[in-house]
Formats: structure tokens, C-alpha cells, sequence
């Protein structure tokens, strides 16, 4: 089956850059999809297919896929971007699979 | 706007059965692919499965440690997507959530969730 894997936790001061990870075999062959949850909420969709924004996403949001690694970038980090963020993608044989999440901390 | 909003969570004892419902508005739903996502407390999430819409053929795709146990079906006449829960394990306590599906080819196959509704939470415990 196929394995996503994240980071569990990643931290950046306030109006740096974060930098999320998303390890997988050959994903850079996949399309890439990154959700951020905020505690006690539903998920939301700020990156679909490698590195497109869904309207009302901040430009601060960007994604990248290479080789075996897609990366979700945060730009200018604010102290609402804490949240957690699950990267996932769809597999011919396991289906839809998610990434364990990274808890952002805003520093 | 569109909105999903999920129902018929509760506590139900392990062996039993649970069907959750999610009320859809603001778009075209009979021409939508729908699924549902679970998340365990302080987990992460998992797909459970999902929907065709009748046009693409209705046909159904399930999680492995779903498969068997949960029926995922839909409504077009009212709007409304399903999942009936049956022989429920402790381990499928978790809060559900309604989805739409976005999918196609780009260079591969793509799927992702655009909309999420803001889910109905499941205790299965005796």
C-alpha cells in the first residue's frame, strides 16, 4: 500500500517561512492535495494538484512536487496559519491516502 | 454557497449500526462524486470511501477496514448522501465527514475533497 509521510511537528517565527514536507515513492508522479485543520474545526482545502490555490486562499500558500518529496510552502507565517496540515493524494491500489499531519507552530 | 451538513451521529454499542446522513445545497448535487472522511480522536484522517455520480455510473469504492461493514448511497431527489454503518468496532469511533470530490486527469489521475462539511461524531463503545 501506498505510504504517505509527514513530519510531525514544524515551527516557524512570525513572518518567516514554513516549509511542510510530503514523503512518498515517486509522488512527484501524483497529484498532490494539502488541507489545513484548525483545532475543533473541519478541514479545509489550501492546495489542490501539486501547487493551485482554491479561491479565498492567501497567495502565501504554495506547493511544490519533485522526486519523492511535494513540499507545502507558507509564506510571511501569521499566528493564524497554526494549525495541523494532512497532504494526500490518490493511489491506483490503496485508493485516497492522507499523510500522518504536521502540527505548524507559530513562534 | 455550498454547504453539507452531516447528521445521525450518536453512541451506538459495538455490533451495532449507525447511519449518518449529509444534507447538500448550493450546488448541483446529482452531478457530484461525494465521499466521506473520518478522523479519531486526535488522530489523523482517513478516507472511509465514496460515490460516482449516477451519470459516471453510482459505483462505490471503499477504505479496506470499512469494506464490508459500510454502504455508501445517495439521494438525488433530496439532496442527500448516506453512510450506513453496520457491525461497528470501537475502533470507528470518530467524528465523519461529509465531503464533495473533485477528480480528472492531469499528467495522473487526480482526487482531492474541496468541500467539507463540519462532520457528526460516532461512539462506538459498550
Amino acid at each position: 500500500s501506498y505510504e504517505l509521510t509527514q513530519p510531525l511537528s514544524v515551527s516557524v517565527a512570525l513572518g518567516q517561512t514554513a516549509r511542510i514536507t510530503c514523503g512518498g515513492n515517486n509522488i512527484g508522479s501524483k497529484n498532490v492535495h494539502w488541507y489545513q485543520q484548525k483545532p475543533g474545526q473541519a478541514p479545509v482545502l489550501v492546495i489542490y494538484r501539486d501547487s493551485n490555490r482554491p479561491s479565498g486562499i492567501p497567495e502565501r500558500f504554495s506547493g511544490s512536487n519533485s522526486g519523492n518529496t511535494a513540499t507545502l510552502t507558507i509564506s510571511r507565517a501569521q499566528a493564524g496559519d497554526e494549525a495541523d496540515y494532512y497532504c494526500q493524494v490518490w493511489d491506483s491500489s490503496t485508493a485516497s491516502v492522507f499523510g500522518g499531519g504536521t502540527k505548524l507552530t507559530v513562534l | 454557497e455550498v454547504q453539507l451538513v452531516e447528521s445521525g451521529g450518536g453512541l451506538v454499542k459495538p455490533g451495532g449500526s449507525l447511519r449518518l446522513s449529509c444534507a447538500a445545497s448550493g450546488f448541483t448535487f446529482s452531478n457530484a462524486w461525494m465521499s466521506w472522511v473520518r478522523q479519531a480522536p486526535g488522530k489523523g484522517l482517513e478516507w472511509v470511501g465514496r460515490i460516482k455520480s449516477k451519470t459516471d455510473g453510482g459505483t462505490t469504492d471503499y477504505a479496506a477496514p470499512v469494506k464490508g461493514r459500510f454502504t455508501i448511497s445517495r439521494d438525488d431527489s433530496k439532496n442527500t448522501l448516506y453512510l450506513q454503518m453496520n457491525s461497528l468496532k470501537t475502533e470507528d469511533t470518530a467524528v465523519y465527514y461529509c465531503t464533495t470530490v473533485r477528480q480528472g486527469v492531469r499528467f495522473n489521475y487526480y482526487y482531492y475533497m474541496d468541500v467539507w462539511g463540519k462532520g457528526t461524531t460516532v461512539t462506538v463503545s459498550s
